[in-house]
């Protein structure tokens, strides 16, 4: 079965300064897609990032960027230079190419403090 | 405006009444969901739709029902509410043309069910 596992259920961060959250998952295909959502108290649920798995390159957005280390299965989410905004739980999500029915498959979350 | 509507966004009822809550998407995507999300468990797919008139089961399909006459509309009911389905319930909607489009989500509905 495809799993998607957040190791971190909560983690912390001083402002400006740099963290990683980690995500892997569990798959056979060769060919598919990984999100990063987040989600502030405002529970809205807002992209943040995605990256294709054919593509070598890291994605990036800002100060966000990704670690995808296809191999291991592995893709982290690097927060640079931290603000108080990005205080949230952040949801790693995966969704094969294969099939057509676009559904994606959650981790459960890693809940990020920003500590002023 | 264009998006993605819930409403309503706060519905509290008791147990055993019908409860439908609304999902109005304004860009035409073939794809759009339900998901609940509760502590613990993260986001869980209610059900999902193709297009109109196609929908198919997700991982907690039960005790719910949904419909989509209209591209743009994907009513969830919960036909006789229990209060396992007090939840955050979120609707969220795809593009079909290409693999890469992520999901865009409402604001959510906070239910609670008495």
């Amino acid at each position: 079965a495809q799993t998607v596992t957040q190791s971190q259920p909560e983690m912390s961060v001083q402002e400006a300064e740099t963290v990683t959250l980690s995500c892997t998952y569990d798959t056979s295909e060769s060919d598919y897609y990984l999100f990063w959502y987040k989600q502030p108290p405002s529970r809205q649920m807002i992209l943040v990032i995605r990256q294709e798995a054919y593509k070598q390159q890291n994605a990036t957005e800002n100060r966000f960027s990704v670690n995808f280390q296809k191999a291991a299965k592995s893709f982290s989410l690097k927060i640079s230079d931290s603000q108080l905004g990005d205080a949230a739980m952040y949801f790693c999500a995966y969704r094969p190419n294969a099939g057509n029915n676009r559904k994606l498959i959650w981790g459960l979350g890693t809940s990020l403090a920003v500590n002023p | 405006d264009a998006g993605i509507t819930q409403s309503p966004r706060y519905k509290i009822t008791e147990t055993g009444r019908q409860v439908t809550l609304m999902c109005h998407q304004t860009w035409s995507h073939s794809y759009m969901f339900w998901y609940r999300q509760d502590l613990g468990h993260g986001l869980r797919l209610i059900y999902y739709s193709a297009a109109a008139d196609i929908t198919d089961k997700g991982e907690v399909p039960d005790g719910y029902v949904v419909s989509r006459s209209k591209t743009e509309n994907f009513p969830l009911t919960l036909e006789s509410a229990t209060r396992s389905q007090t939840s955050v319930y979120f609707c969220a909607s795809s593009d079909g043309t290409r693999g890469n489009q992520p999901q865009h989500f409402g604001d959510g509905t906070r239910l609670s069910i008495l």
